[in-house]
């Protein structure tokens, strides 16, 4: 079945510094991918949508120069959180969609980031 | 714009009682995709279901049921004899063509299943 990746599970990090995630599609090609955000008891909100070879798309509200997105493979997407805050903490999703044509999107487990 | 409600918030239930959880969808494409997802406490989310617009069929898989109705833009989920390993955060969530496809999620409905 297809797999998705993500790197790492947890992180903490200290305000003001940069994380970065990864997002990879293990078995399948994805040129499109997404990154939500989800906090406690809430549901996914969608970031971004990850476009291997252009820039992301962002959704409404999502500072574009602090979340950076690079999609630099067909298997391969990066979330940058730069100049982290403590309201940054949240629990990160990737998603990709199979080339293929599936409908489905497959999700990755998923990286709770923790600002201090 | 499109939009899915979960008004259940939580719900609990003892263990072996069937339990329906409600999604209601709004959108005005007429080709488009329901899901169903479950997030268990370790956060990953577990494919459950999909339903093309075009296909009202009931399924049922094992415990699992699945009611789509278009009539009333509703895709209810149903566990029969449910267990406590059902406990788990269940979304419904929505696509349409186009768009790359970008799910749009309900709020999340908290299962919880007492022994």
């Amino acid at each position: 079945g297809a797999v998705v990746s993500q790197h790492p599970s947890r992180v903490i990090c200290k305000s003001g510094t940069s994380v970065k995630i990864e997002c990879r599609s293990l078995d399948f090609q994805a040129t499109t991918m997404f990154w939500y955000r989800q906090f406690p008891k809430q549901s996914l909100m969608l970031m971004a949508t990850s476009n291997e070879g252009s820039k992301a798309t962002y959704e409404q509200g999502v500072e574009k120069d602090k979340f950076l997105i690079n999609h630099a493979s067909l298997t391969l997407s990066t979330l940058t959180v730069t100049s982290a805050h403590p309201e940054d903490s949240s629990f990160y999703i990737c998603s990709a969609r199979d080339d293929r044509g599936r409908v489905e999107q497959y999700f990755g487990p998923g990286t709770r980031l923790t600002v201090t | 714009a499109q939009k899915v409600t979960q008004a259940q918030t939580e719900i609990s239930v003892v263990e072996k009682e069937d339990v329906t959880l409600d999604c209601v969808y709004e959108t005005r494409d007429t080709t488009y995709y329901l899901f169903w997802y479950k997030q268990p406490p370790s956060g990953e989310l577990v494919f459950l279901i999909r339903r093309n617009s075009f296909d009202e069929q009931n399924e049922i898989s094992g415990r699992y049921s699945w009611n789509f109705q278009k009539s009333t833009s509703s895709f209810n989920f149903t566990i029969t004899a449910s267990q406590v390993v059902d406990s788990a955060v269940y979304f419904c969530a929505l696509s349409i063509r186009g768009s790359a496809r970008q799910l749009t999620f309900g709020s999340g409905t908290q299962l919880t299943v007492l022994p």
